[in-house]
């Protein structure tokens, strides 16, 4: 069972203006963990930002944080004043109490204009 | 502070050969990973290890793949005989102890073109 969800394949954004990138997670777990990275198109998988499941706040990194839904199961990634190379692959990924072993969403594809 | 090291960069060889892939882990993480990325399919776990100790291969693929880490600073993934279908990018990541709160560290990737 797919245990994250990214619906948006590819969104686009003006320079300077804020995006959100949707990720929904399903565990039955209480104790998890979230985490969104990039991927340029150089290839390389870049760790974001990470958002405990107990954490009452929402996590922020520089102009990225995460709109942490508990209750509706959301994880969603807010970059504020895009910039042209936060074009890339974005990826939502979950690590639950289970087993340890990283889930990863399909990703979503950003390309900011200028 | 180095990060998660990878070789080669590419690979290119023809169906039939043998493929090894390398993993140099982040010093002090016991947990690393294999992970397969193509368009169709997306991020692929192969194989997990836990303090060198294989806990998770059931993404292997089939008897051709295998993988090894023989001490806490090194990791194989060997495919034998490497097939057209099996070209993609294999990363390899590596995180620190801890439960679900550590992020993974990945390499560069190895991109790898099976002719």
């Amino acid at each position: 069972a797919q245990k994250i969800t990214q619906t948006q394949p590819g969104m686009f954004v003006q320079e300077k203006e804020a995006v959100t990138l949707d990720c929904t997670y399903d565990t039955s777990d209480q104790s998890y963990g979230l985490f969104w990275y990039k991927q340029p198109s150089s290839g390389e998988m870049i760790f974001l930002i990470y958002q405990g499941s107990y954490d009452e706040q929402n996590a922020t990194e520089g102009r990225y944080s995460l709109n942490f839904q508990k209750a509706r199961k959301s994880a969603n990634l807010v970059i504020s004043a895009s910039q042209l190379g936060d074009s890339a692959m974005y990826f939502c990924a979950m690590r639950d109490g289970g087993s340890y072993i990283p889930t990863f969403g399909r990703g979503t594809s950003l390309i900011v204009h200028p | 502070d180095a990060g998660v090291i990878q070789s080669p960069r590419h690979e290119v060889t023809e169906m039939g050969q043998e493929v090894t892939l390398r993993c140099k882990p982040i010093s002090g993480h016991n947990s690393l990973f294999w992970y397969r990325q193509t368009m169709m399919r997306g991020l692929e776990l192969l194989i997990y290890f836990n303090n060198n100790v294989p806990i998770d291969d059931s993404g292997m693929p089939e008897d051709r793949f295998s993988a090894k880490m023989p001490n806490a600073s090194f990791s194989t993934l060997k495919i034998q005989p490497s097939e057209p279908r099996d070209s993609a990018v294999y990363f390899c990541a590596s995180s620190s102890p801890a439960g679900n709160n550590s992020p993974l560290h990945f390499g560069n990737g190895t991109r790898l073109t099976v002719t």
